[in-house]
């Protein structure tokens, strides 16, 4: 099956610090990905779209300011979370989609766990 | 907005069968997935369905009902490892919405 890769794993940051996450499909080109952010227990919940060679298109409730969103290729989106507080703290996913017929499928990266202190 | 429901918890013996239900409300529907979840991490793809029906793959099942807005996953012969997270999700033609989420506890 496809590969999506995300780095770093963990990443613990103080206060008021940018983070960069990387999303990237490894062995097939996305057209489209996806950043979703998962608190404990809870449901994946969809931040925003990613489009190559296009802006995010975000969800309702989320700052895009805050988090930034490029898309600079077909096999790489970056997710930076801007001036981070602790309320930021979350498990952060990537995925990128394909489509084989009429099944759409999403490949989904190993996730980003952010503690911000 | 959307909405996907789905019964938080479930516990089933193993090597028995067990049903997770998923309802949808969703402005727009092309399919409905179903991932699973272990704790710490990320989902992985069990199934997609575009058409009503029943797909197979091996103990896994899944079914779609456009016309109900209802879905529903079927794990037969459960193992100790089937316990996780479930979600349903589905595809808007743009987007992919998660639902609530089943816990699945397989108990000896």
């Amino acid at each position: 099956g496809a590969v999506v890769s995300q780095h770093p794993s963990w990443v613990i940051c103080k206060s008021g610090t940018s983070v960069k996450i990387e999303c990237r499909s490894l062995d097939f080109q996305a057209t489209t990905m996806f950043w979703y952010r998962q608190f404990p227990k809870q449901s994946l919940m969809l931040m925003a779209t990613s489009n190559e060679g296009s802006k995010a298109t975000y969800e309702q409730g989320v700052e895009k300011d805050k988090f930034l969103i490029n898309h600079a290729s077909l096999t790489l989106s970056t997710l930076t979370v801007t001036s981070a507080h602790p309320e930021d703290s979350s498990f952060y996913i990537c995925s990128a989609s394909t489509i084989q017929g009429l099944q759409e499928t999403q490949y989904f990266g190993p996730g980003t766990r952010l503690l911000v202190l | 907005g959307q909405s996907l429901e789905q019964p938080s918890e479930v516990t089933a013996v193993e090597g028995a069968i067990v049903q997770i239900n998923c309802t949808y409300q969703t402005s727009g529907f092309y399919g409905l997935s179903w991932y699973q979840q272990h704790d710490g991490g990320a989902p992985t793809f069990l199934s997609y369905n575009a058409l009503d029906g029943l797909e197979e793959t091996g103990r896994f099942s899944s079914f779609l009902s456009r016309s109900d807005s209802y879905g529903y996953l079927l794990l037969q012969e459960l193992q100790m490892k089937d316990s996780a997270s479930y979600f349903c999700a589905v595809f808007t033609g743009n987007q992919f919405y998660f639902g609530t989420g089943t816990s699945l506890t397989v108990i000896p």
